[in-house]
């Protein structure tokens, strides 16, 4: 059975310095892996998907992140964090082997950037 | 593009009693999801249609929750009756369709408190 894992309930980060939250998966197949973002008292945000190819995938808002199969994790990447950035950042991975197309979601990291 | 819009934004009930969300997802869009998010938690998916069709509703409570999407546009999501732990925000995303690589489109949510 497909899951993911974020192991930070809460990432705290200094703007201007870099962020990385953190996402592991399981799957038994191939997996397509996304990033959404969640502000307060709105729905879920597209943020960037990993499908196939490079295993850098650059997203919006200046957000990255990288694919390591190794590893099985997709960790969520910024250069340089702003206080905007403050949100609820969920990763969420689709096993493409087992037929179906269910997105399994983590439970969420919350990030803090402090001016 | 118009978003996926839900209503109402905010619902408080009284347990034992039935509630009903609604959902209007993009246009062109032949899958729709609806998800429960409950405090803290990531998103967990209770029923997923093609079109009018279900593809997965493995995880829906089906002794109190029921769903459906007529003529394969606008999608209900009806609790009765309602307990304390159905207590959760609903959202409803949709993609181009089910085999789409795409990330979803979230609605904002329905905010369900049960008292």
């Amino acid at each position: 059975a497909q899951s993911v894992a974020q192991p930070e309930d809460q990432v705290n980060v200094a703007e201007g310095n870099p962020l990385t939250v953190k996402c592991t998966y399981s799957v038994s197949g191939n997996p397509y892996l996304f990033w959404y973002v969640q502000y307060p008292n709105r729905g879920l945000q597209f943020l960037l998907k990993y499908i196939t190819g490079d295993n850098l995938v650059k997203g919006s808002y200046g957000f990255e992140a990288e694919f390591n199969k190794s590893q099985t994790s997709f960790h969520l990447k910024k250069p340089s964090a702003l206080v905007s950035d403050s949100a609820l950042y969920f990763c969420a991975v689709r096993d493409m082997n087992t037929g179906g197309f269910k997105t399994i979601f983590g439970a969420g990291t919350r990030l803090f950037v402090k001016a | 593009e118009a978003g996926v819009a839900q209503s109402p934004r905010y619902k408080i009930i009284e347990k034992r009693q039935s509630v009903a969300f609604w959902c209007n997802p993009i246009s062109g869009h032949a899958t729709l999801y609806w998800y429960q998010q409950i405090l803290g938690q990531g998103p967990k998916l209770l029923i997923q249609f093609q079109n009018n069709g279900v593809v997965d509703d493995s995880q829906l409570p089906k002794d109190r929750f029921s769903a459906e999407r007529l003529k394969g546009v606008d999608s209900t999501l009806k609790i009765q009756p309602a307990k304390l732990e159905d207590s959760a925000v609903y959202l409803c995303a949709s993609s181009l369709e089910g085999q789409t690589d795409y990330g979803y489109t979230f609605g904002s949510g329905t905010r369900l408190t049960v008292v």
